[in-house]
């Protein structure tokens, strides 16, 4: 069976550029996970969907930062404008249900922002 | 508030020696799950283990062992024999269950020398 699949791998661009990110969760788990990690920082937490429907988006930054989920099986992360300091991996997760915990996660998109 | 502390930044061994990660948690709630998840250096998180808060057993997978004490709210993680392969950042991660979310720790980098 596929895992979470992201696009892009990686991603170069400069500063005011638009960056979107994309995942495809495992089929049939109905909660979707948006993390950043940094050296700074950790693992963080920026947004969480259930059924398509965003739960948790405080951890997401700033305005500059928003999140889709039209449908079940695609999210998108937007970064608009981009600063250098958005340089980060961010992970895309997905789980069978609320309060399983068991995350799955993506291979990461890393995103370096000149 | 929920918090995930591993105190160990960096541990460096030689193969085939035992090592053991540290993690101490606080939580305000009585049920929690708790998890390891490995980062090696290709960047995939990958789970290890769930345990929820009533399940104090320890457990033994292979050359992997965890010890959940809620006495002294720490979950720590021993590999025994320890290989090359075992390198990697290993991350300890806490979730209520009225979140469906993982708060994890800063992650403790482990390089095992041949």
């Amino acid at each position: 069976d596929a895992g979470v699949i992201q696009s892009p791998r990686h991603e170069v661009t400069e500063m005011g550029q638009e960056v979107t990110l994309r995942c495809k969760p495992i089929s049939g788990h109905n909660s979707l996970f948006w993390y950043r990690q940094t050296m700074m920082r950790g693992l963080e937490l920026l947004i969480y969907f259930n059924n398509n429907v965003p739960i948790d988006d405080s951890g997401m930054p700033e305005d500059r930062f928003s999140a889709k989920m039209p449908n079940a099986s695609f999210s998108t992360l937007k970064i608009q404008p981009s600063e250098p300091r958005d340089s980060a991996v961010y992970f895309c997760a997905s789980s069978s249900g609320p309060n399983t915990g068991e995350l799955f996660f993506g291979e990461g998109s890393r995103l370096t922002v000149l | 508030a929920q918090k995930v502390t591993q105190a160990q930044t960096e541990i460096s061994v030689v193969e085939k020696e035992d090592v053991t990660l540290d993690c101490v948690y606080e939580t305000r709630d009585t049920t929690y799950y708790l998890f390891w998840y490995k980062q090696p250096p290709s960047g995939e998180l990958v789970f290890l283990i769930r345990r929820n808060s009533f399940d104090e057993q320890n457990e033994i997978s292979g050359r992997y062992s965890w010890n959940f004490q809620k006495s002294t709210s720490s979950f720590n993680f021993t590999i025994t024999a320890s290989q090359v392969v075992d390198s990697a950042v290993y991350f300890c991660a806490l979730s209520e269950l009225r979140y469906s979310t993982l708060t994890f720790g800063k992650g403790t980098m482990l390089l095992v020398s041949p």
